[in-house]
């Protein structure tokens, strides 16, 4: 089954900078990479998803990369802020279905 | 815009008890997830349903089992309840047009077991 690593698992910025996190999938099959944000007692939120039909997706400051022959996924936030800070997670498809699985996430601190 | 409700948001049990866990997805969605999430770990794939039809299985112990109404909503049950089982419960829901697409998460339902 599919299997996602995700780094790092801790990121401190300072506003203003760009913050990258890195995610590995093992299933070639794939073909589906969204990435949610998760706050203090709340539910997973999606920010921004990308196929597999598709290198790059932007919105406003955050964008994701895929590189399929890598078989990675990439998360950029761009002119970071202080609400940006949370804890970040990138998932596939679970065993081909429309479940997902989840990285270890990401915390991101930014601090002002 | 109506988002994933779930009750109830907090419960706390006593070892070998039983719990139920309440779902109700966006209006027109037609598939439920369930999932477990500890404290400070990723959200684990418990089980989903489409079309009030179980669709995949996730690592849901057998302890545990789940249906999707007719009206949609969904309920996790949890008998036997263990020390481990405290944790974050999501529900997420989505509406199947093909492949995968956005699911919406709820708030979450936090359980405690004593």
């Amino acid at each position: 089954g599919e299997n996602v690593e995700q780094h790092p698992s801790t990121l401190s910025v300072q506003e203003g900078d760009s913050a990258v996190i890195k995610c590995t999938y093992s299933d070639s099959a794939s073909n589906y990479f969204p990435w949610y944000k998760q706050e203090l007692g709340k539910g997973p939120q999606l920010i921004i998803d990308i196929r597999s039909n598709v290198g790059e997706k932007k919105d406003q400051r955050i964008a994701v990369t895929l590189n399929k022959t890598a078989k990675h996924f990439s998360l950029h936030i761009t002119e970071t802020q202080p609400e940006d800070s949370a804890v970040y997670f990138c998932a596939a498809p679970y065993q081909a279905g429309t479940a997902l699985i989840f990285g270890k996430g990401t915390t991101l601190s930014v601090s002002s | 815009a109506a988002g994933v409700i779930q009750s109830p948001r907090h419960l706390i049990k006593e070892k070998r008890e039983t719990a139920t866990l309440k779902c109700y997805p966006i209006p027109r969605h037609d598939t439920v997830y369930w999932y477990q999430q500890g404290p400070g770990q990723d959200p684990q794939f418990l089980i989903s349903f489409y079309e009030k039809m179980q669709s995949d299985k996730g690592s849901i112990p057998d302890r545990f089992s789940a249906q999707q109404f007719s009206d949609y909503h969904s309920e996790l049950n949890m008998s036997s309840l263990e020390l481990g089982d405290s944790a974050l419960y999501f529900c997420a829901s989505s509406l199947y047009i093909g492949g995968n697409t956005e699911a919406f998460f709820g708030q979450g339902t936090r359980l405690t077991v004593v």
